[in-house]
């Protein structure tokens, strides 16, 4: 069966302070993606990041970092030099390649809600 | 380009009342969904669509009803609320590049 693990409820740093938010899934599917999500306070969703799980490369965007690891099924989330506008509920995500129709569908993580403060 | 967008934004509703959550989407995407989210329990799948005409049911489809008559409408109908459909729910969809793109939201109380 599929599941997504944010296994930190809740994470409060300190302005500037890195932090990484865990994400393990299981999944019985040799294609899948991975997906993290960020909700803001004002409740929308926004999309940061798609991997696929042919593709193990590590990727930075800006002070966003994410390592991807088959070996041990975790696709953990680093934020470097935090900022406030940092705090949020961050979510993982997995969907399975089931080709015939399911393959959008999204299984989440319960998230991690995380605090910068000044 | 609107990207998704829902109506309403809020509603109240007592026991046993229906309604129909509106979603609409601009990008010409063939996958829409519904999810609610509840604390603690992060997104749920409630119903999902591949295209025109094709509905299917997600993980938590009871009390709810849906169909798609065009490719950019995905309404969400409530049959007879009840309080624990008090929820926020979310329309996403997606191209085959498998990101899904969400709605604001629509934050519901069932009184």
């Amino acid at each position: 069966a599929q599941k997504v693990t944010q296994a930190q409820t809740e994470i409060s740093v300190v302005e500037k302070e890195d932090v990484t938010l865990d994400c393990v899934y299981e999944t019985r599917d040799t294609t899948y993606y991975l997906f993290w999500y960020k909700q803001p306070p004002s409740g929308e969703l926004v999309f940061l990041i798609r991997r696929n799980s042919f593709d193990e490369q590590n990727e930075i965007s800006g002070r966003y970092s994410w390592n991807f690891q088959k070996s041990t099924s975790s696709f953990n989330f680093t934020i470097t030099a935090s900022q406030v506008v940092d705090s949020a509920v961050y979510f993982c995500a997995l969907s399975e390649a089931n080709y015939g129709g399911s393959q959008g569908n999204l299984i989440f993580g319960k998230g991690t809600k995380l605090s910068v403060k000044p | 380009n609107a990207g998704v967008t829902q109506t309403p934004k809020f509603q109240v509703l007592k026991t046993g009342q229906s309604m129909t959550l509106q979603c609409a989407q601009d990008m010409n995407h063939e996958y829409m969904s519904w999810y609610r989210q509840d604390p603690g329990m992060g997104l749920r799948l409630i119903h999902y669509s591949v295209g025109a005409g094709i509905t299917d049911q997600g993980e938590v489809p009871n009390g709810y009803n849906v169909s798609r008559s065009t490719t950019e409408d995905f309404p969400l109908r409530l049959l007879s609320a009840a309080p624990s459909q008090t929820s926020v729910y979310f329309c996403a969809s997606s191209s085959i590049s498998y990101t899904q793109y969400f709605g604001p939201g629509t934050r519901l109380t069932v009184l």
